[in-house]
């Protein structure tokens, strides 16, 4: 059984760019979450992709966008980077269809934004 | 009001001795309950998860939840240094999908 995997594990991008962050879920699972951890914070909520649609979304401005392809990987995009995304971006695993719907999280994105 | 508040510690404890964290929640009608331990520089690893309220034994870890209360908490028996890290309390809020709310986070050092 393999885990959740996240590439690339670390970026560095200056303000006003654009980011793909990219998550392979665990084998078995159908659903992928994002969150966004600050330092020193706990993991936020950005949003959750169930067959290949947004199924819920946290406090988290348009710039913030995803997709979810056929094979339940995922992509996070973020538009025109500000100083604040500076953060850990972590993708979690999930099978939607149970009622203990546990979350595994891959090891993370580290984005520094200059 | 936080929807989950954690300490933020650190908590020190010796080796061998029992580590006690806490953890209160805002959504009475949340039912999932979330332990995950995360070291410095790595990313959430998922240690213990409480549905019922009651204890849950794995090891040497026992997660306790008392939904009256709102209040769910994790004991770690025999602490060991490799034990040090952070300790994230997730709740799944009531209704709807499947997202969790996490605490910030409390510091656990267990020194010899």
């Amino acid at each position: 059984e393999t885990g959740v995997t996240q590439s690339p594990t670390h970026l560095i991008k200056t303000r006003g760019q654009q980011v793909t962050l990219r998550c392979s879920s665990q084998s078995g699972h159908n659903t992928v979450s994002w969150y966004q951890q600050a330092l020193g914070q706990g993991p936020q909520f950005i949003f959750q992709y169930y067959r290949e649609e947004e199924n819920g979304r946290g406090n988290f401005p348009p710039r913030f966008s995803g997709l979810q392809f056929p094979n339940y990987s995922s992509e996070l995009n973020v538009n025109a980077l500000e100083l604040d995304d500076s953060a850990l971006y972590l993708c979690a695993s999930s099978f939607t269809g149970t009622r203990n719907n546990e979350q595994f999280f891959g090891p993370g994105t580290r984005l520094t934004v200059l | 009001q936080k929807e989950v508040e954690q300490n933020s510690g650190p908590l020190s404890v010796p080796e061998g001795a029992i580590a006690s964290l806490n953890c209160t929640y805002s959504d009475r009608g949340s039912q999932s309950f979330f332990w995950y331990r995360q070291y410095s520089g790595k990313s959430p690893e998922l240690i213990m998860s409480i549905y019922s309220n009651g204890d849950k034994e794995d090891g040497r870890f026992t997660a306790q939840l008392n939904k009256a209360s709102q209040y769910v908490s994790l004991l770690i028996r025999d602490s060991q240094p490799s034990d040090s890290a952070t300790y994230l309390c997730a709740v799944r809020l009531s209704g709807g999908y499947n997202k969790l709310i996490f605490g910030a986070g409390t510091r656990l050092a267990v020194h010899p």
